[in-house]
């Protein structure tokens, strides 16, 4: 059965650095989101592409957080610079175009010290 | 925006209860309603989901329930299991243009069943 992968599955970093992730969605599906789940909480959309490009960011901070989607299929995240409020899990999902279920990555676990 | 209020924030029962776990959202226009299983260090994985045009879907030992009119919906699981420990989480969604499968999820419910 195809998954939503994710790369790395743990990261550390210290404040002020730059950090990247890296999601890979099952093949076809169009819809890519990434959500950020602080420990004992629900996950929260920062941001959701539709094939390229970018259809909702609001949530996203973007002086410090980029995303892209340059050729519709794999997606990075960024952070830049690191706060330690940025701790969280950070899980991509993916969802065919013209359906709801999305389908969850791993996840990154990262922390800032 | 849609807001999902969810109940309780833990749930422990005996092997063999069952187990009822309550969401409310706030979007009239919310359309479509997943619960998410996430078992600790594990990615949120899809275990049953129900559009506004349905009441009531069951799969084995798990249903789920909604009421459009009251704006609420529930997870019940049956003859529960060890196994079925974990957080689950609710979500709602709805067909906006601009939302187009955007999910918002409820804070989460642990539960725990003891053997």
């Amino acid at each position: 059965e195809a998954e939503v992968a994710q790369s790395p599955r743990y990261k550390i970093t210290e404040k002020s650095q730059a950090v990247a992730f890296w999601c890979d969605p099952i093949s076809g599906h169009a819809t890519l989101y990434w959500y950020r789940q602080i420990l004992g909480q629900g996950p929260e959309l920062l941001v959701q592409f539709q094939d390229e490009s970018v259809v909702d960011d609001s949530q996203l901070p973007k002086d410090r957080f980029s995303a892209e989607r340059l050729k519709g299929v794999d997606s990075t995240l960024k952070i830049q610079p690191a706060e330690l409020g940025d701790s969280a899990m950070y899980l991509c999902a993916s969802s065919p175009k013209q359906n709801y279920e999305q389908y969850f990555g791993p996840g990154t676990r990262l922390t800032v010290t | 925006g849609e807001n999902v209020e969810q109940h309780p924030s833990t749930l422990s029962v005996q092997e063999g209860d069952s187990a009822v776990i309550k969401c409310t959202y706030s979007d009239s226009a919310s359309n479509y309603f997943p619960w998410y299983k996430q078992e600790l260090g594990k990615r949120p994985q899809l275990i049953i989901d129900i559009r506004s045009n349905v009441g009531e879907k069951k799969d084995q030992r798990i249903a789920v329930t909604l009421n459009k009119t009251a704006k609420h919906f529930s997870l019940h699981i049956t003859e529960t299991q060890p196994e079925d420990s974990a957080v689950y989480f609710c979500a709602a969604s709805s067909r906006m243009v601009t939302s187009y499968g955007k999910l918002t999820f409820g804070q989460g419910t642990i539960l725990t069943v003891h053997p």
